[in-house]
C-alpha cells in the first residue's frame, strides 16, 4: 500500500517565478492538507482540500493556492516567489470518513523549495 | 488562540538513558494530541496519538506519552533511547468543531540527540 507521494523532491525557482507542487494521497483517503515547514520550525497549516474545493485555510496570502482532482491528488501552486517561500513543504492526506473525529495525518516525504 | 508550546528546543541523552520530551498545548476544547517525528531530509512519521480515554497511549518504537489535562501537557516518554531516536520530535494538537477540519498546530520541536 503506497503511502502519501509528493513530486518533485527538490525544486530550484528564482523570485518572482512560480512553482507547482504535486501530491498523492494514500489510498482510500480523500483529504489532502498542505504545510510549509520553514528550516528549524514547526509545519505551519496552509490550506485542506476534500470533494475538489478548499475547505479550510491557514494565514498565508493569496499567492499560494491549491486545487484538488477527482482521484484526490492535490496540487499547491505558488506565485510570485519570495525568499521567505523556501521551505519543506509537506502535503498529509487522511480518510474522508472519519474526519470529524480528527483522525490522523499521514504525511509525504516533502517536496524542498529553495528561491534564489 | 490555539497553540503548542515544546520547552525544550534540543535535547541529549545518553543511549539507555530514559528520555522526556514536553508538549504543553492552549486549546479551547478537548483536544486531539499527537506527536511527530521527523528524521533529517524526511517527512513526518505518527509515533502516537491521543482522542480519549486512556491518558496514557502507547505508540511505535517503545514511545509512550501522557495526557494531562489539569496541567494541558501531553508528555512524550520512552524508558531507553537508542542511537536510531536521534530526530526532530513535534507535538501537535488537532483543531476541531466551528470550521475546523482538523488542521494541526504543531510546536517548534525538539532535537534529540543521543550520545554513544
Amino acid at each position: 500500500d503506497a503511502g502519501v507521494t509528493q513530486s518533485p523532491t527538490h525544486l530550484i525557482k528564482t523570485r518572482g517565478q512560480q512553482v507547482t507542487l504535486r501530491c498523492s494521497p494514500k489510498s482510500g483517503h480523500d483529504t489532502v492538507s498542505w504545510y510549509q515547514q520553514a528550516l528549524g520550525q514547526g509545519p505551519q497549516f496552509i490550506f485542506q482540500y476534500y470533494e475538489e474545493e478548499e475547505r479550510q485555510r491557514g494565514n498565508f496570502p493569496d499567492r499560494f493556492s491549491g486545487h484538488q482532482f477527482p482521484n484526490y491528488s492535490s496540487e499547491l501552486n505558488v506565485n510570485a516567489l519570495l525568499l521567505g517561500d523556501s521551505a519543506l513543504y509537506l502535503c498529509a492526506s487522511s480518510p474522508l470518513k472519519r474526519r470529524a473525529r480528527g483522525d490522523t495525518q499521514y504525511f509525504g516525504p516533502g517536496t524542498r523549495l529553495t528561491v534564489l | 488562540a490555539q497553540s503548542v508550546t515544546q520547552p525544550d528546543i534540543h535535547i541529549t541523552v545518553s543511549e539507555g538513558a530514559s528520555l522526556e520530551l514536553r508538549c504543553n498545548y492552549s486549546y479551547g476544547a478537548t483536544p486531539y494530541l499527537f506527536w511527530y517525528v521527523q528524521s533529517p531530509g524526511q517527512g513526518l512519521q505518527l509515533l502516537l496519538k491521543y482522542f480519549s480515554g486512556d491518558t496514557l497511549v502507547q505508540g511505535i518504537k517503545g514511545f509512550e506519552a501522557e495526557f494531562k489535562r489539569s496541567q494541558s501537557s501531553f508528555n512524550l516518554r520512552k524508558p531507553s533511547v537508542h542511537w536510531s531516536d536521534a530526530a526532530e520530535y513535534f507535538c501537535a494538537v488537532g483543531a476541531m468543531g466551528s470550521g475546523n477540519t482538523g488542521k494541526l498546530i504543531f510546536g517548534q520541536g525538539t532535537t534529540l540527540q543521543v550520545k554513544p
